[in-house]
């Protein structure tokens, strides 16, 4: 199994264009999740889909932010218009669905806005 | 409030000698709680979980953690540190839903 995909790796953009981060989950799981990682706030749940449907999207800081799951095996976070303070490593996860079940991280998008 | 505390922000040890993570939780029932490890520019991986079965949990990588309902504590153990256990450790549960609550993490260095 190749895990968690995200894409791309690193991300560099200037203030004011528009960032897409990509997230392939595990064949199977049915929840996903995309969290943002800085060093001044620690790990954030920024949204979760269910059966691709959008469950919480309570943590995503404002209106530049939107996330999609369109089908099973894929969802987009994308962030427009992109600001410094977007800066930050933010990783998508899935799990299957229930509250014993762990959640499989993947290996992260770092986001650098100039 | 239901909420995860990670005592050591910070915590040192020598290679070969027992490490000791803790983590105390706060709810009115038995959460679901994580063990997570990140190395350095890594996703998070899983070390262990408890779910209300066996109170000693054993891990990957020689890692075991203890649910103590009567100190609200699930710590995480080893033996013996390798130098490969540098890395960042996050306390996880859920309390009742998909939504994670996390730590703020304990960062390990392991000293040769």
């Amino acid at each position: 199994d190749a895990g968690v995909i995200q894409s791309p790796r690193h991300e560099v953009t200037e203030m004011g264009q528009e960032v897409t981060l990509r997230c392939k989950p595990i064949s199977g799981h049915n929840s996903l999740f995309w969290y943002r990682q800085t060093m001044m706030r620690g790990l954030e749940l920024l949204i979760y889909f269910n059966n691709n449907v959008p469950i919480d999207d309570s943590g995503m800081p404002e209106d530049r932010f939107s996330a999609k799951m369109p089908n099973a095996s894929f969802s987009t976070l994308k962030i427009q218009p992109s600001e410094p303070r977007d800066s930050a490593v933010y990783f998508c996860a899935s799990s299957f669905s229930g509250v014993d079940n762990e959640q499989f991280f993947g290996p992260g998008t770092r986001l650098t806005v100039l | 409030a239901q909420s995860v505390t990670q005592l050591d922000s910070h915590v040192s040890v020598s290679e070969g000698t027992p490490v000791l993570l803790r983590c105390n939780y706060s709810s009115s029932y038995s959460p679901s709680l994580f063990w997570y490890v990140q190395h350095p520019n890594k996703g998070l991986q899983l070390l262990l979980k408890y779910t209300s079965a066996a109170t000693l949990v054993k891990g990957i990588n020689g890692f075991e953690a203890e649910f103590k309902k009567s100190e609200t504590s699930f710590h995480l153990t080893k033996p013996s540190a390798h130098m490969s256990d540098a890395a960042e450790y996050f306390c996880i549960s859920n309390f009742g839903n998909e939504k994670l609550t996390f730590g703020t993490g304990t960062r390990l260095t392991i000293i040769p």
